[in-house]
């Protein structure tokens, strides 16, 4: 079965710097999903990446599928108050029927 | 709004006693999953559905039990076989079309042992 593993566990920034949480797969990914969540909420979906190399951006996070689709990772530029959660990466697996979820990352961003 | 519903936000269970999760939603969507997060780590499958009248296991779903009589709706029955079931519960729903698609997820039940 796929698993992911999510480095680092925890995360401690001063307001304003950056930050990168990296997402590493013991298999090919064929579907990569990055989440935020809130303690005690549901996850909200941040961006999905399939082809090796493609890169997306939302605001201040930009997240990477490397070229041989086996690691991802997500940066933050200029972090702020509102980036603090947990962040997770998910996966397709078991014919795109499941989606198999790293352990995740907490980050707290001081003022 | 269209969206994923949880009820109820928190949920005591006594010794013994079962108790069902509700998790309906208006997204028109075809699958629908149940996952478990317990403090510092990440999710685990329970149960997932691709279709109505169809249900799978996943990873841990002993101790659980799912209905998929309706596409909107996919309640979680937590047994009193789950010896362990206090835990954080996300149910989440996602469309089966084209390529790969993102869940979106409800807000969650809280369950604790009285």
């Amino acid at each position: 079965s796929q698993e992911l593993e999510q480095s680092p566990q925890s995360l401690i920034v001063q307001e304003g710097k950056n930050l990168t949480i990296n997402c590493t797969s013991s298999k090919t990914l064929y579907g990569l999903y990055w989440y935020k969540q809130k303690y005690g909420e549901g996850l909200i979906f941040l961006m999905m990446l399939q082809k090796g190399g493609e890169e997306k951006s939302h605001e201040k996070i930009t997240a990477k599928l490397d070229e041989k689709k086996q690691q991802s990772s997500l940066h933050i530029t200029a972090s702020q108050p509102s980036h603090a959660g947990i962040y997770l990466c998910g996966a397709d697996s078991g014919g795109y029927q499941k989606v198999t979820f790293g352990t995740g990352t907490k980050l707290q961003v001081i003022p | 709004d269209g969206g994923i519903t949880q009820s109820p936000k928190y949920l005591f269970r006594k010794e013994g006693q079962n108790v069902t999760l509700s998790c309906e939603q208006n997204l028109n969507h075809d699958a629908m999953y149940w996952y478990r997060q317990d403090p510092g780590q990440g999710l685990r499958l329970i149960y997932y559905s691709q279709i109505v009248n169809d249900f799978q296991k996943g990873d841990i779903a002993e101790g659980y039990s799912v209905s998929r009589e309706k596409k909107e709706s996919f309640p979680l029955t937590v047994t009193s076989a789950q010896k362990n079931p206090t835990a954080f519960y996300l149910c989440a729903s996602r469309d089966r079309g084209q390529g790969n698609q993102p869940q979106h997820f409800g807000d969650g039940t809280r369950l604790s042992i009285l």
